[in-house]
């Protein structure tokens, strides 16, 4: 059973640019979560999307928003990049009733 | 903010058993422990998790305690490969919520 996958692994950017990261969950799981890494904060909730619908976010500014698709795919886009974006975004999918994250291994942002 | 403390680092004997504490004095009845471990620049992995009753499965125990203000893991026979960041976190799925708050977590070390 293939795990979350998150792509593109690494990438640059250079600040004012936006980046969009991409997560495909476990199949079956319809509950996508994003989470933002960086060694200042530690692990941060973005936010949670299930059947397409955002129904919780984190603090963030709103330069942080995220979609997900009927088939539970999920993005997520990062516009006017500061250097402070840079950072590990991990995706984590979820079956419902199971109650249990299974993470990606994360989306790994560079911005110069 | 993260409801739980931990210590800051670990270090434990290889084919030793780890026990990693877990301070949650504030949880709530129907809150979960949790544990996920991220090895450097991984996605966090999940471990166990449980409310009240003690719980194992192959990777790992968990004991709460009577009051449930504290729990331990236990790697029952640390190797090198279990060198990683330990978060324990608590956290309802009640509803719609799928967020996790991650704390700072324990660096375990497992020497040779």
């Amino acid at each position: 059973k293939a795990g979350v996958t998150q792509t593109p692994r690494y990438l640059i950017k250079t600040r004012g640019q936006q980046v969009t990261l991409s997560c495909s969950p476990i199949s079956g799981h319809r509950s996508v979560s994003w989470y933002q890494q960086t060694p200042g904060q530690g692990l941060q909730f973005l936010f949670e999307y299930f059947s397409e619908t955002q129904r919780n976010k984190g603090n963030f500014p709103g330069r942080f928003s995220g979609r997900q698709f009927s088939n539970s795919r999920s993005e997520m886009n990062v516009s006017t990049l500061e250097l402070g974006d840079s950072a590990l975004y991990l995706c984590a999918s979820d079956v419902s009733g199971a109650n249990v994250l299974t993470f990606g291994a994360g989306s790994r942002l560079t911005v110069l | 903010d993260a409801k739980t403390t931990q210590p800051t680092s670990m270090d434990c004997a290889e084919g030793r058993a780890a026990n990693l504490p877990c301070n949650h004095s504030t949880i709530s009845g129907n809150e979960y422990v949790y544990w996920y471990r991220q090895i450097h620049s991984q996605g966090p992995q999940y471990i166990i998790h449980g409310l009240k009753n003690n719980e194992t499965n192959e990777m790992a125990s968990l004991i709460i305690t009577e009051d449930r203000k504290s729990s331990t893991l236990i790697l029952p026979h640390a190797t090198l490969r279990d060198t990683a960041v330990y978060y324990c976190i608590v956290a309802s799925f009640g509803g719609s919520a799928r967020q996790l708050t991650f704390g700072s977590g324990t660096q375990l070390t497992v020497l040779p």
